[in-house]
């Protein structure tokens, strides 16, 4: 069993609609928990992150984590085309330790 | 957030050859970090590299194969020696981000390497 799994759809929606992006992991001592974009042929760029259990929103994001059933989303509203990428979570147990990554979500916006 | 800049941005190599891949930082940090992502997976970490300390390698890598340098606070090289088809990747740097006890990393744009 990997340490997070994540699906690696593709998703495909139309534009405006409600976008959930879900990880879910083992590690019950994970405390910061992250999500990244990853554009096609560039490098991932941090969206959001999150300290243990709680929400956490940005404009059009809204970051959920529920440690107690070890699961964590990712909400965009109002969905765009410029959203189309892959969506990362990752997590790590603090102190400058190193990242787990999910397999990533690929995600298509259409007009 | 930090600037991160990496050369080669992509490259073409033969087998038994070796890449060396740099990766330059705007602003001193002191933990920076090296990872693969194979075609159509996540990231997976290499290394650890620390200004003035050896690198600190993750389980399935080792420095023969992917020996790291860190001169100083802005810039850190990785070179993939000896390479085989299997090396095919792209080859992410990524440094510590400045808030503080958040584990958060910015990468750079990554360095996309085929072997043939």
């Amino acid at each position: 069993q990997k340490e997070v799994e994540q699906d690696p759809g593709p998703l495909s929606v139309p534009e405006g609609a409600i976008v959930s992006l879900n990880c879910t992991y083992s590690n019950s001592a994970f405390q910061y928990f992250m999500w990244y974009r990853q554009y096609s042929r560039k490098g991932p760029e941090l969206l959001m992150y999150t300290y243990s259990s709680g929400n956490k929103e940005d404009g059009r994001f809204t970051a959920q984590v529920d440690k107690s059933s070890k699961y964590i989303s990712l909400f965009i509203r109002d969905s765009q085309p410029s959203d189309s990428a892959t969506y990362l979570c990752a997590m790590s147990l603090g102190g400058y330790n190193k990242l787990i990554f999910g397999a990533g979500t690929r995600l298509a916006v259409h007009p | 957030s930090a600037v991160i800049s990496q050369k080669p941005s992509r490259d073409i190599c033969q087998r038994g050859t070796s890449l060396t891949i740099q990766c330059q930082v705007d602003s001193q940090v002191t933990m920076m970090f090296w990872y693969r992502q194979q075609p159509g997976q996540s990231l997976t970490l290499i290394a650890t590299a620390n200004q003035g300390s050896e690198a600190t390698y993750e389980s399935g890598f080792v420095i023969d194969k992917f020996p790291i340098s860190r001169p100083n606070l802005t810039f850190s090289t990785l070179t993939v020696s000896n390479m085989s088809p299997e090396d095919s990747s792209i080859y992410l740097c990524s440094v510590e981000s400045a808030r503080a006890n958040t584990d958060t990393q910015y990468f750079g744009p990554g360095t996309r390497l085929t072997v043939l």
